[in-house]
């Protein structure tokens, strides 16, 4: 099992431009998340869902979106990148008690 | 709303015992659970508590009081890889089912 993968593992945008953080997971797991981290600082949940066709805000969710079209992937989208958005993001799949991480994407918008 | 709070760094010495603390406050209350990172790395799950009590699982442990919105995770035995942030989260069943991380604490281990 591979887990949870996200891709790219790095990415450098400018200011305006939109792009799409890939996650998917082969746990079955209902449950996923995606979550930013800033330097020195706790994860911040964005946005989540808990099964395919349902998703939610979460605490930061501004300048984002998600879709879940299948119980395999939850795909992270910027629509016009800030650089207020520069940080790691990580996604996330969880069973009742657990999540499991992803490697996390490196964004920096210029 | 959610929130979350511990201590920013706890610094120890190696083979000595460390207790990491978490207030918490919530609407809806699920679970409370630990998690290790180690910098530039993902974080990683340590252990769950639903219930009022201790959880052991090896060297780590983790208290809950669900009436005193509190909880804590000891290190014992601590290693210099225990070195890392550690991060307490609420899972949240209020306006839906979420994990709201804290701020996390940063473990220093001195030999």
């Amino acid at each position: 099992n591979a887990g949870v993968t996200q891709t790219p593992k790095f990415q450098v945008l400018k200011t305006g431009q939109s792009m799409t953080l890939q996650c998917a997971q082969d746990m079955n797991h209902e449950y996923m998340s995606w979550y930013r981290q800033d330097p020195g600082m706790g994860l911040r949940l964005i946005h989540y869902s808990v099964g395919a066709g349902i998703t939610d805000q979460g605490e930061v969710p501004n300048g984002y979106n998600v879709s879940r079209s299948t119980t395999e992937d939850f795909p992270l989208r910027l629509l016009s990148a800030a650089p207020s958005q520069t940080s790691v993001y990580f996604c996330a799949s969880s069973t009742r008690d657990e999540q499991f991480f992803g490697p996390g994407t490196r964004l920096t918008v210029l | 709303g959610q929130s979350l709070e511990q201590p920013s760094e706890v610094t120890a010495v190696e083979g000595a015992i460390v207790q990491i603390n978490c207030t918490y406050q919530t609407s809806g209350f699920y679970g409370l659970s630990w998690y290790q990172q180690h910098d530039g790395g993902a974080p990683t799950f340590l252990s769950y508590n639903a219930l009022d009590g201790l959880e052991e699982t090896g060297r780590f442990s983790s208290f809950l009081s669900r009436s005193d919105s509190y909880g804590y995770l000891l290190l014992q035995e601590l290693q210099m890889k225990d070195s890392a942030s550690y991060f307490c989260a609420v899972r949240d069943h209020s306006g839906g089912f979420k994990t709201i991380f804290g701020a996390g604490t940063r473990l220093f281990v001195k030999a």
